[in-house]
């Protein structure tokens, strides 16, 4: 069974400390991986797909990685309008979503 | 322009009711999927439709009726709910049912009573 472990459940950052979160899978037949952002009672914003390992996507204070294994978001300096859940998914024949990490970045 | 539009914003029917939300998306996509998501959960997929056919049903109850009446329109058609079905249900499109990224509407905020 296709399965995605996202790790923390949930991060407090202070303004400006960079740190990582995680996405393992073990998935037949991967066919992308994606990051998605999502606020409270709002359907989830698109961040980056990643395709083979080794792949890294950029965005702002954002940096997405791709390993056989797991993915890394990691975030730079971040921001309290930086907090969010953000959503790790991969494509099989479906989209299958982690259980997301909550990110609070304090000022 | 990556907008997939859902209406209403917010739906509060009883259970004997009928009611549809609707979703569209002006992308070109060919693929589209209706979400479901509780409180503090992940988005769980209901339904897939690549061009214009239903090819997913996630062993979804009766109650939900999906139609695609074009490659632009989605809907989810409701009919006697249950209170735990109250939740945020969201579309979502993507240029295939393949690899490509999907983007989401910002969802629709059912509540049953």
């Amino acid at each position: 069974e296709d399965q995605v472990t996202q790790s923390p459940e949930a991060l407090r950052l202070q303004e400006g400390e960079s740190s990582s979160l995680n996405c393992s899978y073990t998935v037949s037949g991967l066919r992308g991986l994606f990051w998605y952002r999502q606020d409270p009672g709002k359907g989830p914003e698109f961040l980056f797909t990643l395709y083979s390992a080794g792949e890294e996507k950029e965005k702002e204070r954002l940096k997405a990685t791709l390993t056989k294994k797991e993915s890394f978001l990691h975030i730079t300096a971040p921001k309290p309008e930086d907090s969010a859940t953000y959503l790790c998914a991969v494509k099989t024949e479906k989209l299958v979503f982690g259980k997301g990490t909550k990110l609070t970045v304090n000022p | 322009d990556t907008e997939v539009t859902q209406t209403p914003k917010h739906l509060v029917m009883g259970m004997t009711n009928k009611k549809s939300l609707k979703c569209e998306q002006h992308m070109g996509h060919r693929a589209m999927y209706w979400y479901k998501q509780k409180a503090k959960k992940p988005p769980e997929l209901m339904f897939v439709y690549s061009y214009e056919k239903l090819s997913i049903n996630e062993s979804v109850p009766s109650r939900f009726s999906p139609e695609c009446p074009n490659s632009s329109l989605l809907n989810l058609h409701l009919h006697a709910l249950q209170p735990e079905d109250s939740a945020l249900y969201l579309c979502a499109s993507s240029l295939r049912d393949r690899n490509t990224e999907a983007f989401f509407g910002q969802g629709t905020r059912l509540t049953v009573v």
